[in-house]
């Protein structure tokens, strides 16, 4: 799978919208991006993915580049049980390689 | 409709002593995820198991560790003759269809070695 680069951390107000960046220059073709989150120790939470268009659902949307190499996770309105680890991940939908890959992740802080 | 269920939440045990993880996937899931993560550290994988099968196990120590998904009951990890430094986060995951689906993630269960 390819790998994502991603700040270490960053923080917003609560209300106000978090844009999550990610970076996966050397993705290829048949490579999805996903998004999870831990909450303090807890399991991880998957959040949205996508290949190649923006996603959007009830949690949160994802904004693809149009070459790909770059994400953005947007949560519209940030709360505080947004507080969180932030994980993108790059991960091929197809075949027998199934596990997820997990990096440093961001640390997003919702202050109030 | 449940998610994924793990049990113990917290384990203690003593250097030596086995310590048995129990998993139990979302209705519908037949594939089972274990990853692990240590102490201020990411999360790896461990193994991947279809019912029955295992179908990847890239991630598992060479020694003292085991999983199995019986046809019928939860998905077992086991760890053998324990020592501190397998004292971490045991998370278990699982997708319904193919290893490809999402991946939704279990409460975890806390391993302590003393």
């Amino acid at each position: 799978d390819a790998k994502t680069t991603q700040p270490t951390s960053m923080d917003c107000a609560e209300g106000r919208a978090a844009n999550l960046p990610c970076n996966h220059s050397t993705i290829s073709g048949n490579e999805y991006v996903y998004w999870y989150r831990q909450i303090h120790s807890q399991g991880p939470q998957y959040i949205i993915h996508g290949l190649k268009n923006n996603e959007t659902n009830e949690m949160a949307s994802l904004i693809i580049t149009e070459d790909r190499k770059s994400s953005t996770l947007i949560l519209p309105h940030a709360t505080l049980r947004d507080t969180a680890v932030y994980y993108c991940i790059v991960r091929v939908y197809t075949g027998a390689n199934s596990k997820l890959t997990f990096g440093k992740g961001i640390t997003l802080s919702v202050r109030p | 409709n449940a998610g994924v269920m793990q049990n113990p939440r917290h384990l203690v045990r003593r250097r030596g002593q086995e310590a048995r993880l129990r998993c139990s996937p979302m209705k519908g899931h037949s594939h089972v995820y274990w990853y692990r993560q240590l102490p201020e550290e990411g999360l790896k994988f461990m193994v991947y198991l279809q019912k029955e099968n295992i179908i990847d196990e890239s991630g598992m120590p060479k020694e003292r560790f085991s999983a199995e998904f019986p046809k019928e009951g939860p998905s077992i990890l086991r760890i053998q003759q324990v020592v501190r430094g397998d004292s971490a986060a045991y998370f278990c995951a699982s997708s319904p269809r193919t290893g490809t689906d999402t991946q939704y993630f279990g409460p975890g269960t806390r391993l302590t070695v003393l």
